[in-house]
């Protein structure tokens, strides 16, 4: 049974551009939720879908958009990339209700 | 808003002997989650240990066991018989359920944890 799984591992950007990370939530799973984790911080909230539909929104611009597909998986999409963007973007899938069980993050860098 | 709090950035524990990881938080809901994660170097989060505000009743899940103490609003994790393993980032993290989708979850900012051989 896969876990929740993330593409790219890694990523290099440079400033301005825009960039698409992937996540396939666990079996069972329907609803994702996308964090931003910077170095030596916890994560923060950036948003939640559910239903194909967001359904909850962090402290976070509109550069960061999402898109939830008819079979669960979801795109965090960021456009117009700051040096501020470099995180490490972890995805997590639950059942409602359910625990959040989280992959292995996509590690962003931003040149 | 919710906040939660870790405020011991670092810790240091012989292997087999026992620590405890302090979390405090904030929030006016009486109903609500609570967990400690745990991110090795490896980058994945994973759950510990969950703790429901509405159970007094302390959570344990083998070596792990919380002290959750909802006046105060302490939530501290215990390990016992530490091992090599347990190495890692320790995140205290806040849910409160929401009626609609799976709620998020609040992080605070994690505690590192070395086990000394």
């Amino acid at each position: 049974d896969a876990g929740v799984t993330q593409s790219p591992t890694h990523l290099i950007k440079t400033r301005g551009q825009q960039v698409t990370l992937r996540c396939s939530p666990k079996s069972g799973h329907d609803t994702v939720s996308w964090y931003q984790q910077a170095l030596g911080q916890g994560p923060q909230f950036i948003f939640q879908y559910y239903e194909e539909e967001e359904r909850q929104r962090g402290n976070f611009p509109d550069r960061f958009s999402g898109h939830q597909f008819p079979n669960y998986s979801s795109e965090l999409n960021v456009n117009a990339l700051l040096l501020g963007d470099s995180a490490l973007y972890l995805c997590a899938s639950s059942s409602r209700p359910g625990n959040q069980h989280f992959g292995d993050g996509t590690r962003l860098s931003i040149l | 808003a919710q906040t939660v709090t870790q405020s011991q950035p670092e810790m240091s524990v012989q292997e087999a002997e026992t620590v405890t990881l302090s979390c405090t938080y904030d929030t006016s809901e009486n109903n609500y989650y609570l967990f400690w994660y745990k991110q090795p170097p490896s980058r994945q989060m994973i759950l510990v240990i969950r703790q429901e505000a509405y159970k007094q009743q302390n959570a344990t899940e083998n070596r792990f066991s919380v002290n959750f103490q909802k006046a105060a609003k302490s939530f501290s994790l215990k390990i016992s018989d530490s091992q090599l393993g347990d190495t890692a980032m320790y995140f205290c993290a806040f849910m409160k359920p929401n009626t609609g989708a799976n709620s998020k979850l609040t992080f605070g900012k994690g505690i590192t944890l070395s086990v000394r051989p």
